[in-house]
């Protein structure tokens, strides 16, 4: 079945990078697309950018100065950098596996949960 | 960006009533537009895509309505399993965009 798991560490001080990993199984990242979502607590989710099932990536523009997100199709690995981390940063990151069709999330990573804090 | 705003920011509701949610574009989004339930401590669960197309698995109940700038997504018979935050999503135009969510409560 399609799963996906986040992985990375809790806490993050600011002005340093971020750094995530999404491990998936059960589907392909050369025939579906993978995005990364961010959601602060008690808030809507934010979409932050994607991984395309060709390669190509699209960024939130509000984040494309700090944000990169590359994948290892052989270890069906999709990862996050972002730099510059502040603390309205902080909230759940997810991954998401992507309909092939529009841009919505058909299904989600259980999530980690990312502190910036000092 | 395009805005998303939903309404209202909560409601509760009885047994078997039907409930209905909305959610406004800043634009027109030509029916690109998502719903998703999450309930506590748990990851966004897709329910309608496309406006009205209802993502498998996901019960009958649901519905998803609307065009232009003004959608809806309406739960036919209110059940326990259904309390929880409801956001709506545009799926058209980078950046994606979510609505600021609506908490559904058992009445």
């Amino acid at each position: 079945q399609v799963q996906l798991k986040e992985s990375g560490p809790g806490l993050v001080q600011p002005s340093e990078t971020l750094s995530l990993t999404c491990t998936v199984s059960g589907f392909s990242l050369t025939s579906y697309s993978v995005s990364w979502v961010r959601q602060p607590s008690g808030k809507g989710p934010e979409w932050m950018g994607r991984m395309w099932y060709d390669g190509d990536t699209a960024y939130n523009s509000a984040l494309k100065s700090r944000l990169s997100i590359s994948r290892d199709t052989s270890k069906n690995q999709v990862f996050l950098k972002m730099n510059s981390l502040q603390t309205d940063d902080t909230g759940t990151y997810y991954c998401t596996r992507d309909l092939n069709w529009g841009g919505y999330f058909d299904y989600w990573g259980q999530g980690v949960m990312v502190t910036v804090s000092s | 960006d395009i805005q998303m705003t939903q309404s209202p920011a909560s409601l509760s509701a009885s047994l078997g009533e039907t409930v209905t949610i909305q959610c406004q574009a800043s634009e027109d989004i030509y029916s690109g537009l998502a719903w998703y339930q999450q309930k506590p401590g748990k990851s966004p669960q897709l329910l309608i895509y496309g406006a009205s197309s209802l993502q498998d698995g996901v019960p009958s109940r649901f519905s998803g309505s609307g065009s232009g700038t003004q959608y809806s997504l309406k739960i036919s018979s209110m059940q326990t399993e259904d309390e929880g935050v409801y956001f709506c999503q545009q799926g058209l135009k980078y950046p994606w965009t979510f609505g600021g969510g609506t908490k559904l409560e058992l009445k």
